[in-house]
């Protein structure tokens, strides 16, 4: 499975879009990205996944590249509760199973 | 209300036994996954498991043991050979391997004194 290169932590001030970057330069064209977050001390929540295609849900956008080389999360109008680790994950929804949890990146949604 | 239950929340243990994780889904999934997570880092694959009976070994399988007897059950086993228990156990579902949008329960953290 690609590895995937975020941000440490981010800034974003409340009400705002939030816009949360990830690389994954050495993906695979069976590759899906895939986004988690994690509020501190709960297991990880899924938000959404794509393949080249732009998606959109109840809870965010993805963005994805035209060379799929990099994407974007986009939380419209990030709330407080939105403070958590974002992972950003590729893999290819085929046979056998691992899939690489990062360190994310963490965002903090200010006030 | 479906979704993944993880008992306890909070597990104390004396080094040297062993102690079994909880983990139950009525989510009708076939897939099943545990996970460990250190402070600051991401999540590290234990065990998985595709099918009743059935399990594999993930990244970091040694000293750990599960089973899959019924599809809602996987509970994982932290054996007193694993050297450094203490972390966060997150156990997750999905409907199928083919599909990686996975379910996580709340998580179980084990502190070993």
């Amino acid at each position: 499975d690609a590895k995937t290169t975020q941000p440490t932590s981010m800034d974003c001030a409340e009400g705002r879009a939030a816009n949360l970057p990830c690389n994954h330069s050495t993906i695979s064209g069976n590759e899906y990205v895939y986004w988690y977050r994690q509020i501190h001390s709960q297991g990880p929540q899924y938000i959404i996944h794509g393949l080249k295609n732009n998606e959109t849900n109840e809870m965010a956008s993805l963005i994805i590249t035209e060379d799929r080389k990099s994407s974007t999360l986009i939380l419209p109008h990030a709330t407080l509760r939105d403070t958590a680790v974002y992972y950003c994950i590729v893999r290819a929804n085929t046979g056998g199973f691992k899939t690489i949890f990062g360190a994310g990146t963490r965002l903090f949604v200010k006030a | 209300d479906g979704g993944i239950t993880q008992s306890p929340k909070y597990l104390f243990r004396k080094e040297g036994q062993n102690v079994t994780l909880s983990c139950e889904q009525n989510l009708n999934h076939d897939a099943m996954y545990w996970y460990r997570q250190d402070p600051g880092q991401g999540l590290r694959l234990i065990y998985y498991s595709q099918i009743v009976n059935d399990f594999q070994k993930g990244d970091i399988a040694e000293g750990y043991s599960v089973s899959r007897e019924k599809k809602e059950s996987f509970p994982l086993t932290v054996t007193s050979a694993q050297k450094n228990p203490t972390a966060f156990y997150l156990c997750a579902s999905s409907i199928g391997t083919l599909n990686n949008e996975q379910f996580f329960g709340p998580g179980t953290r084990l502190t070993v004194l």
